[in-house]
């Protein structure tokens, strides 16, 4: 399974963007990139997935360079509720292999 | 929407004692899955079941074990609870369908102390 790292923590004031990006170097054909999102007291949620080049949806964007050595996952505007902890994971989507959480980044976000 | 219950928000046991963790999900998903989260080491994956009496270990299976006699219903074991096993443990499942994009679905947790 592919590796990855992220940056353990991070600030933001309310209404700026924040970007967190997260190294795959060895991420795998068949890899795809998957983020999610947990807020104290509760169990993670997805939140976004990718494969290449450049995925919105109504919470995130997330960002894939051609090389796919690493993604960027951008919050717009961030609000305090945005204040979580956010995991990236590489692997398979298909099939029953478990994706592999790491230590994921924490994000405070400050009023 | 998914909903991953766990019987427990919170629960304390003493050292010695066996203690059953229950997660139910109703959305007939094929996969469950037991993780422990404990402070600067993020999710770490206990066990996993792809379909009815079968289990999977992760990467912290000792210790521990897990019973799925039902496809809606995984529990998670501990035959002798031990301090070091005082955590927050969240329980997911997830399709196996190729549509399904590998996507967990998690309970809220159960914070388990041990004394």
């Amino acid at each position: 399974l592919a590796k990855t790292t992220q940056p353990i923590s991070m600030d933001s004031y309310e209404g700026q963007e924040v970007n967190i990006t997260c190294s795959h170097n060895n991420i795998a054909t068949n890899d795809y990139i998957t983020w999610y999102q947990q807020f104290p007291s509760q169990g993670p949620r997805f939140i976004i997935q990718g494969y290449k080049t450049k995925v919105t949806n109504e919470v995130a964007s997330l960002f894939i360079p051609a090389d796919r050595k690493s993604s960027t996952l951008s919050l717009p505007r961030v609000s305090l509720s945005d204040t979580a902890v956010y995991y990236c994971l590489v692997g398979v989507i298909s099939g029953n292999t478990p994706l592999v959480f790491g230590k994921g980044t924490r994000l405070s976000v400050i009023a | 929407d998914v909903k991953v219950t766990q019987s427990s928000r919170y629960l304390v046991k003493r050292t010695g004692e066996k203690v059953f963790l229950e997660c139910v999900q109703d959305m007939d998903h094929e996969n469950m899955f037991w993780y422990r989260q404990d402070p600067g080491l993020g999710l770490r994956l206990i066990y996993f079941s792809y379909d009815v009496k079968m289990k999977e270990k992760g990467d912290i299976p000792e210790g521990y074990s897990v019973s799925r006699e039902k496809k809606e219903r995984f529990s998670l074991i501990l035959e002798s609870a031990s301090t070091n096993q005082t955590s927050m443990y969240l329980c997911a499942s997830s399709e196996t369908d190729r549509g399904a994009k590998n996507i967990q679905y998690f309970g809220a947790g159960t914070r388990l102390s041990v004394l």
